[in-house]
């Protein structure tokens, strides 16, 4: 079991660019979830999902997109990237067998120059 | 919306002390309050958590408790640790999808 992994690791964009940030779960978890942690602010929830098809915006979705066509994977897009967008970014997923504990991945550092 | 707020945002302790982590919640339909531990370079961890039907939980040298009415739940380490230094977030989770909303973070140095 991998659990929740993140690609890439780290990336570096320009002001403008795009990029699509892919989760991926090996855990069958219905419940998928984006956030951003900023220094001294905690992670903030961006966009979550309950099941396979489905997706809803979370506390700051703005200049965010996602998809989750195949319920093992969660994709994040940034469609024109701003400094402001630099952070790290966490998925997670939520156990069936305990509904509330959330697993994270190992998250994705972002810089937007 | 849900709001946590936690302190303190830097505590250092002696080894072997106790450190003390509190945080306050404003949404009354909060119902899940979980711990996480992130290590540096590394993904937020669960240590222990706690439902909105229990007042204490403890696991080893840690400990949740929970004032429902007051809005605030607490985490306890004893006899810490230097493996215990990391940044722990504090969490309550509401809505139907298990939402969580974080705290911004304590930062804890074990002291050799």
């Amino acid at each position: 079991n991998a659990g929740v992994t993140q690609t890439p690791k780290f990336r570096v964009l320009k002001t403008g660019q795009s990029m699509t940030l892919l989760c991926a779960q090996d855990m069958n978890h219905e419940y998928m979830y984006w956030y951003r942690q900023d220094p001294g602010m905690g992670l903030r929830l961006i966009h979550y999902s309950v099941g396979e098809g489905t997706t809803a915006k979370g506390e700051v979705p703005d200049g965010y997109n996602v998809s989750r066509l195949k319920k093992q994977n969660f994709l994040l897009g940034l469609e024109s990237a701003a400094p402001s967008q630099t952070s790290v970014y966490f998925c997670a997923s939520l156990t069936e067998g305990r509904p509330y504990e959330q697993y994270f991945g190992p998250g994705t550092r972002l810089t937007v120059t | 919306g849900e709001n946590v707020e936690q302190h303190p945002s830097t505590l250092s302790v002696q080894e072997g002390d106790s450190a003390v982590i509190k945080c306050t919640y404003s949404d009354s339909a909060s119902n899940y309050f979980p711990w996480y531990k992130q290590e540096l370079g590394k993904g937020p961890q669960l240590i222990i958590d706690i439902r909105s039907n229990v007042g204490e939980k403890k696991d080893q040298r840690i400990a949740v408790t929970l004032n429902k009415t007051a809005k605030h739940f607490s985490l306890h380490i004893t006899e810490t640790q230097p493996e215990d230094s990391a940044v722990y977030f504090c969490a309550a989770s509401t809505g139907s999808a298990r939402q969580l909303t974080f705290g911004s973070g304590t930062q804890l140095t074990v002291l050799p």
